[in-house]
């Protein structure tokens, strides 16, 4: 069965350090990956996706993403944190053959960001 | 190009009552998913509806239920409500192409007392 999970449930870094966020899959086969951030009580906003082709792909607001094959991996990079980053981080596979926005989402981690 | 919408945003209901939730997909959209997120957890797939008919259920019982409009908008409905229904509901919209990128609405946020 697929699955998802991201090892970290929370995480503090300092406005302008560097951030990774880790994400580990369970898939098959060729995954449908996505980084998406919440808000408190918000809705869900997609920041990148990897569908196929270059491994690493470009988001919104500076965030970027890597696929790793060999390590069943997408983590989630952002070169210089600002304080207006600090949510709730989900990453996501899609599921079933149909492919039609079926998602499987891991336990969330929760970003805070010192001044 | 309007977004996907939820209403209400917040309700709160008795142990054992029944809701209605409603979605209306981002335009050009045919599929619509929801989703439950309870408090500090990640969304669970609820089911999905592919142009009117349920493709895909997650699990979740049969007191959850579900339509979808021809103009594809989307209602999800919960029989006998009990406490632990209590969480975020999302509802997410898909271009049902066969790519899998789901747009979601910002919720409606159900308290059961």
């Amino acid at each position: 069965a697929q699955s998802v999970t991201q090892p970290d449930i929370h995480i503090t870094v300092s406005e302008g350090a560097s951030l990774e966020l880790r994400c580990n899959y369970s898939y098959g086969a060729t995954p449908y990956l996505f980084w998406y951030v919440q808000s408190p009580g918000q809705g869900l906003q997609l920041l990148l996706k990897y569908f196929s082709g270059d491994t690493l792909v470009q988001g919104i607001k500076g965030f970027e993403a890597e696929f790793k094959r060999s390590q069943s991996s997408f983590n989630l990079r952002k070169p210089s944190v600002h304080w207006s980053d600090a949510a709730e981080y989900f990453c996501a596979v899609a599921h079933g053959s149909s492919n039609t926005g079926k998602l499987i989402f891991g336990q969330g981690t929760t970003l805070q960001v010192k001044p | 190009e309007t977004g996907v919408t939820q209403s209400p945003t917040h309700l709160i209901k008795t142990r054992g009552q029944q809701v209605t939730l409603r979605c209306s997909s981002q335009s050009g959209h045919n599929t619509v998913s929801w989703y439950q997120q309870a408090l500090g957890q990640g969304p669970q797939f609820i089911f999905q509806y592919y142009r009117e008919e349920e493709n895909g259920r997650g699990n979740f019982p049969p007191r959850f239920s579900g339509l979808q409009f021809p103009n594809y908008s989307s209602e999800l409905n919960v029989n006998a409500l009990e406490l632990d229904d209590s969480a975020l509901y999302l509802c997410a919209s898909s271009p049902g192409t066969g790519v899998p990128e789901a747009f979601f609405g910002q919720g409606t946020r159900l308290t059961v007392v």
